[in-house]
């Protein structure tokens, strides 16, 4: 089945500790996406990439950082300088034929203990 | 203004009425617009898309466009508990990134 991959579901972080998000897709887009998403925020975009070895930041990448070494992967990393992390994180692909529609992973929930 | 901007709900509605879901936009060069449907702890899934004025309907969902009043709106028939999640809109703006509107949260009462 085409989709994409998001893991883990459910992420805690330490003060002070850097956490990687993965997102894996194999519906072969070129286009990858990594959104914030708060409680009456909506989504926000925090880096997206549209080609393998180079992306570029959303409205909110301060205190994150990302990858893009291969075309089906693109992990997020939330750095200890992001001092509110705790929302759910989704990535989303589009490709060329359709770029207008981003398809979505099921998210990732981090927490800080 | 906000360049898409939609009531964040929640909406109570009875099984089997039918719901009408909006949204609003800010730029009249938008062409292009998506409803997404969002369940509890789950990622965002496309359930409509549509392109200028008019309507599309698929089953139960009529989505519909008003550019003369820069509206869009989601139609549900014969709604279910089923369908009771989170709504978003969602356009591409002249940068090709897609703007989403904060969500509408409804809720079908068996």
């Amino acid at each position: 089945d085409g989709g994409i991959t998001q893991s883990p579901k459910y992420l805690f972080r330490k003060e002070g500790q850097n956490v990687t998000l993965s997102c894996e897709q194999n519906l072969n887009h070129d286009a990858m996406y990594w959104y914030r998403q708060d409680p009456g925020q909506g989504l926000r975009l925090i880096y997206y990439s549209q080609i393998v070895n180079d992306f570029q930041k959303g409205d909110i990448a301060e205190g994150y950082s990302v990858s893009r070494e291969k075309k089906e992967s693109f992990p997020l990393t939330v750095t200890s300088a992001q001092k509110n992390p705790t929302a759910f994180y989704l990535c989303a692909s589009n490709g060329q034929a359709t770029k207008n529609i981003q398809y979505f992973g099921a998210g990732t929930r981090l927490s800080v203990l | 203004q906000k360049e898409v901007e939609q009531d964040p709900g929640p909406l109570s509605v009875p099984e089997g009425a039918i719901v009408s879901l909006n949204c609003t936009y800010s730029n009249s060069a938008f062409q292009y617009f998506m409803w997404y449907r969002q369940y509890s702890r789950k990622g965002p899934e496309l359930l409509m898309y549509t392109y200028s004025s008019g309507n599309k309907e698929d089953g139960r969902f009529t989505a519909q466009v008003d550019k003369s009043s820069k509206y869009i709106s989601l139609f549900i028939r014969d709604s279910q508990p089923s369908d009771s999640a989170t709504y978003l809109c969602a356009t591409p703006n002249r940068d090709d990134k897609i703007i989403f509107g904060k969500g509408t949260r409804l809720h079908i009462l068996p």
